[in-house]
């Protein structure tokens, strides 16, 4: 079993759909979880914290679920600008970072 | 602006070569990594530093080297033992160890001819 899985995708989505990604992880002491996204053949960009509570970041909201170990993302109103990938990523300690393969997104017009 | 610069952004390596990918930031981090990305797969770690003169070996270190000499720089040298070099190579810093989000750099494009 891998430590971060993500479903590759891709997901296809209209303008202004609402679409939701999931993460799972296999290591329940994990410490601190993030979203990134990357673009095609770009670095991966920090695009939210994920906190125990859940967060919001304008149309982008991140929630955890420590008794699951899983954490999503959620993006309302769908922009085509949000086509990109989307990692998942899971701070363990030390220097221990593990990166999901990522889920692809497109939005169409 | 901070930021990581890596260079070259395209490098091609002949069988047989050692090759030297260039990472710099200006950002005052004190830690800095460097990962390997492949098709479908997550990040992989290769080396890290946390401070000047002193590197550990990542996940996957076997062909690669660093050197860590000034803090503003983390080269990596990709061996003519690593058999599968081709790939999308990154750098990134935090401000230190700890749950912190990483800046990029971005990235360099190894293909073996």
């Amino acid at each position: 079993r891998k430590e971060v899985e993500q479903d590759p995708g891709p997901f296809n989505v209209p303008e202004g759909a609402t679409v939701a990604f999931n993460c799972t992880y296999s290591n329940s002491a994990s410490q601190s979880f993030f979203w990134y996204r990357q673009d095609c053949r770009k670095e991966p960009k920090l695009l939210m914290s994920v906190y125990s509570s859940g967060n919001e970041d304008g149309r982008f909201t991140a929630q955890l679920n420590r008794a699951s170990q899983y954490i999503s993302l959620l993006i309302r109103d769908s922009k085509l600008s949000d086509s990109a990938t989307y990692l998942c990523v899971v701070y363990t300690g030390g220097f221990k970072t593990i990166f999901g393969a990522g889920t692809r997104l497109f939005v169409k017009a | 602006d901070g930021g990581i610069t890596q260079s070259p952004k395209y490098l091609f390596r002949k069988e047989g070569q050692n090759v030297t990918l260039s990472c710099e930031q200006n950002l005052n981090h004190d830690a800095m990594y460097w990962y390997r990305q492949d098709p479908g797969q997550g990040l992989r770690l290769i080396y890290y530093s946390q401070i000047v003169n002193d590197f550990q070996k990542g996940d996957i270190a076997e062909g690669y080297s660093v050197s860590r000499e000034k803090k503003e720089s983390f080269p990596l040298t990709v061996t003519s033992a690593q058999k599968n070099p081709t790939a999308f190579y990154l750098c990134a810093s935090t401000p230190s160890t700890g749950p912190y989000g990483y800046t990029f750099g971005s990235g360099t494009r190894l293909t073996v001819v």
